[in-house]
């Protein structure tokens, strides 16, 4: 069975302090993994797809990594602004477009 | 352009009613999926339709159904509405179907079954 984890469950970091989000998947034929971010009681908001293993990403503090069984998401300096929940969802190749997402990683950023 | 709209934000709902909700793509896009999102977990794959065709199913009971319109927005019906039913509904559109086409998401109708 397609499985998504995500790691920690949650993260509290100092604004300053960097740190990774971790998104593992044991999917068949993975044709693209997605991060969105999600503020609560509001719709994911896209961040990056990457389509295939040693593809790296970047936007402001974030930064997007891929390999064949993991992504990261490495948070810079994070800010105040960047605490919110973070979504891993991945494509594989039987099934469309279709989602499967992780349970999400929720960060808060301490000023 | 507008992004993904839904309507409406809120709605409580009695036990054993039927609800529609209500979801417009961006401009261009011709496909449209619903996500359930349950609090404190991540969002759940219901349908998919691309071409006013269903290109998709989840595992959910026959209560939910959906439909596609030829201006390519869609609605999400439930009937029977089950106090489990109480979530986040959110819709996402894409340019195409298959496989490496980015979705992006509506900002959700928050549906309370009491």
């Amino acid at each position: 069975e397609d499985q998504v984890t995500q790691s920690p469950e949650a993260l509290r970091l100092q604004e300053g302090e960097s740190s990774s989000l971790n998104c593992s998947y044991t999917v068949s034929g993975l044709r693209g993994l997605f991060w969105y971010r999600q503020d609560p009681g509001k719709g994911p908001e896209f961040l990056f797809t990457l389509y295939s293993a040693g593809e790296e990403k970047e936007k402001e503090r974030l930064k997007a990594t891929l390999t064949k069984k993991e992504s990261f998401l490495h948070i810079t300096a994070p800010k105040p602004e960047d605490s919110a929940t973070y979504l891993c969802a991945v494509q594989a190749a039987n099934t469309g477009n279709q989602f499967y997402f992780g349970t999400g990683t929720s960060l808060t950023v301490i000023p | 352009d507008a992004g993904v709209t839904q309507s409406p934000t809120h709605l409580i709902k009695t036990r054993g009613q039927q609800v529609t909700l209500r979801c417009s793509p961006i401009s261009g896009h011709k496909s449209v999926s619903w996500y359930q999102q349950v609090l404190g977990q991540g969002p759940q794959f219901i349908f998919q339709y691309y071409e006013k065709e269903e290109r998709g199913r989840g595992n959910f009971p026959d209560r939910f159904s959906a439909r596609q319109f030829p201006n390519y927005s869609s609605e999400l019906n439930v009937n029977a509405l089950l106090l489990g039913d109480s979530a986040l509904y959110l819709c996402a559109s894409s340019r195409a179907w298959g496989a490496n086409t980015e979705a992006f998401f509506g900002q959700g109708t928050r549906l309370t079954v009491v």
